[in-house]
């Protein structure tokens, strides 16, 4: 079983800073990496996708990938309170399914 | 917008009952996918489908069965109902060439 993990506890972080968000990966053969936004009651939304190493940026968001260390991380920069939701981490693996972390919350204080 | 609808959106049933939930999509995508997501477990992959009549099991697939009859209809079906499965349901596709999933807006099933 493939499995993607989002270890931290739910995230506080004041309005204006930099929230910072990581998960690791089991699957050497994974190439594909996803960061999902989830607000309360609502679907999955994607953010970001990111396939080779380096940072990616798209706004306030710069997700990162480590394929040595098997981690992908997320940063959201001058967060505000619209950010408050779950950041759920994906990665791609054989037969074009997606594993999920169980997901991270974060709350921004105003 | 994906183009994807679930059916119904909420649903309180009795344990024992047949349930069937509903996605349907507009825009001919091969891959479906129907997910399960409960407190402490994140989203879990119930069944996928590859094409009409072409389905596999993900990892809770226990209790659940699928069909698709129609490129566009991938239909979740609990045979007889248990408490453990109340949950909420996405149903979602994939763009192959980017492996990205988009997600219909959710099925919450209340087993009584």
């Amino acid at each position: 079983q493939k499995e993607v993990e989002q270890n931290s506890g739910p995230l506080s972080v004041p309005e204006g800073a930099i929230a910072s968000l990581n998960c690791t990966y089991s699957d050497r053969g994974s190439q594909s990496f996803f960061w999902y936004r989830q607000y309360s009651g609502k679907s999955p939304e994607l953010i970001m996708s990111i396939y080779s190493n380096g940072d990616k940026e798209d706004g306030r968001f710069t997700a990162q990938l480590n394929k040595a260390s098997q981690y992908v991380s997320l940063l959201i920069r001058d967060s505000q309170p619209s950010d408050s939701a779950t950041y759920l981490c994906a990665g791609r693996y054989g037969n074009n399914r997606l594993a999920f972390g169980k997901g991270n919350q974060v709350v921004v204080i105003p | 917008d994906a183009g994807i609808t679930q059916s119904p959106r909420h649903k309180v049933t009795e344990t024992g009952t047949p349930v069937t939930l509903r996605c349907h999509q507009t825009e001919n995508h091969r891959y479906m996918y129907w997910y399960r997501q409960d407190p402490g477990h994140g989203l879990r992959l119930i069944h996928y489908s590859y094409g009409v009549k072409d389905t596999d099991k993900g990892e809770v697939s226990d209790g659940y069965s699928v069909s698709r009859s129609k490129t566009e209809d991938f239909l979740l079906t609990l045979e007889s109902a248990t408490s453990s499965q109340t949950s909420v349901y996405f149903c979602a596709i994939m763009l192959l060439d980017t492996g990205e999933l988009f997600f219909g807006e959710g099925s919450r099933l209340t087993v009584l």
